[in-house]
């Protein structure tokens, strides 16, 4: 059972150009997320998804687009990188214990732009 | 202001001490509370969950909840080298009927051999 998939891992990027992460689970959850971290600002939400077909803003989306296709994949995009896009992209899919929404992460996408 | 405050500071212990880290949180429709161990270069994972106020214990662990305070807490009794990690706490939050998590920031526990 992979749970969440990140990919690629790594990626550095000049600034302006484009790029696309993919994130997968095999999970079955409805729910997905995009997350990004940086030192001091702890996990910050980008977009997020509550089912296939669906998608909505988190606190910092500006910058980047989503799509849900398929209820597996959540796919985040940015069109015109930036320096301050630089951080750690974490995915997350979530499924509820007893009414409480429990997130499961993937590995990390750690990106640079220089 | 954040919805769930968490001081970011590292905290360093020798190994067998107690580890105690907190949280305060600014919406009183919180009612869960989760904490999330975060290892170097890892995304995080579930550590415990509480509902409402009280504690939980789960092994060496134990989780408080005071919610007349808006307070969350967490303690690592007998503290190991491998209990260091990033410690995120986070509250449930309901906006347009959607559950999203509000994270703290963290704080880094580093046990000391």
């Amino acid at each position: 059972n992979a749970g969440v998939t990140q990919t690629p891992k790594f990626r550095v990027l000049k600034t302006g150009q484009s790029m696309t992460l993919l994130c997968a689970q095999d999970m079955n959850h409805e729910y997905m997320y995009w997350y990004r971290q940086d030192p001091g600002m702890g996990l910050r939400l980008i977009h997020y998804s509550v089912g296939e077909g669906t998608t909505a803003k988190g606190e910092v989306p500006d910058g980047y687009n989503v799509s849900r296709l398929k209820k597996q994949n959540f796919l985040l995009g940015l069109e015109s990188a930036a320096p301050s896009q630089t951080s750690v992209y974490f995915c997350a899919s979530s499924y509820q214990v007893s009414g409480a929404n429990v997130l499961t992460f993937g590995a990390g996408s750690r990106l640079t732009v220089l | 202001q954040k919805e769930v405050e968490q001081d970011p500071g590292p905290l360093s212990v020798p190994e067998g001490a107690i580890v105690s880290l907190n949280c305060t949180y600014s919406n009183s429709a919180f009612q869960y509370f989760m904490w999330y161990r975060q290892y170097s270069r890892k995304g995080p994972e579930l550590l415990m969950y509480t509902y409402s106020s009280g504690n939980k214990e789960d092994g060496r662990f134990t989780a408080q909840v005071d919610k007349s305070s808006k307070y969350i807490s967490l303690f690592i009794r007998d503290s190991q080298p491998s209990d260091s990690a990033t410690y995120l706490c986070a509250s449930d939050t309901t906006e347009d009927g959607n559950n999203r998590l509000a994270f703290g920031k963290g704080n880094q526990v580093v046990v000391i051999p």
